[in-house]
């Protein structure tokens, strides 16, 4: 079974320029999230998407994030424009649901210069 | 709201030794599952062992365990016979069910284990 995949492994940005990242989530897994995870840090959550809807971007800062999930399948987070304190590691996940494990993918290094 | 506290930043185990990673909680909920995930240098979350709130036998998976406490609320992590391979950051996580009815992880800052030879 295929994991959990991410691209591109690394982006180097400068601020105020645009990124955006990719996941697509082990087959059959309804339930997608977007976690920043700054050096130091635990994973946090963005943004919780089941199936093609969002059920939680309570911590997403919309004012420069957007991410969609179209068909229910793959994802994409954006970051427009980017600033310095958005340089982290941004790690997609899926479950089937419930209290399940989730599965990480390799994660986005994201660096603003 | 959910809380998960990890006090320790590093630790340090010589191979083959046991070693205990510590992590507390704070919660509200009755139903709720904690998680411990392992994080090498390449970055990858790996899942290693997950206990629910209402198991009362203590989790084990291979060479790890769980030593669940709940009127402590606590959910260490027990590691036996460390290995090289096992330097990493390690992470508690507690899953609850939110406003919106669905779950969601909540991470702790993490625990350094470095395994010495």
């Amino acid at each position: 079974e295929a994991g959990v995949a991410q691209s591109p492994r690394y982006k180097i940005i400068e601020k105020r320029q645009s990124v955006a990242f990719w996941c697509n989530p082990i087959s059959g897994h309804a339930t997608l999230y977007w976690y920043q995870q700054i050096l130091g840090q635990g994973p946090k959550l963005l943004i919780q998407f089941q199936n093609n809807g969002v059920v939680d971007d309570s911590q997403l800062p919309k004012d420069r994030f957007s991410a969609e999930r179209l068909k229910g399948v793959d994802s994409t987070l954006k970051i427009q424009p980017a600033k310095l304190e958005d340089s982290a590691v941004y790690l997609c996940a899926s479950t089937p649901g419930g209290y399940h494990e989730q599965y990480f993918g390799p994660g986005t290094r994201l660096t603003v210069t | 709201a959910q809380k998960i506290t990890q006090t320790q930043p590093g630790m340090f185990v010589q191979e083959k030794e046991a070693v205990t990673l510590d992590c507390t909680y704070d919660t509200s909920d009755q139903s709720y599952g904690l998680f411990w995930y392992k994080q090498p240098s390449s970055g990858e979350m790996i899942f290693l062992i997950y206990q629910g709130s209402y198991d009362e036998q203590n989790a084990t998976e291979g060479r790890y365990s769980l030593n669940f406490q709940k009127a402590r609320k606590s959910a260490n992590l027990v590691i036996s016979a460390s290995q090289l391979g096992d330097s990493a950051m390690y992470f508690c996580a507690m899953s609850a069910r939110r406003d919106s009815g669905y779950s969601t992880l909540t991470f702790g800052k993490g625990t350094m284990l470095l395994v010495s030879p």
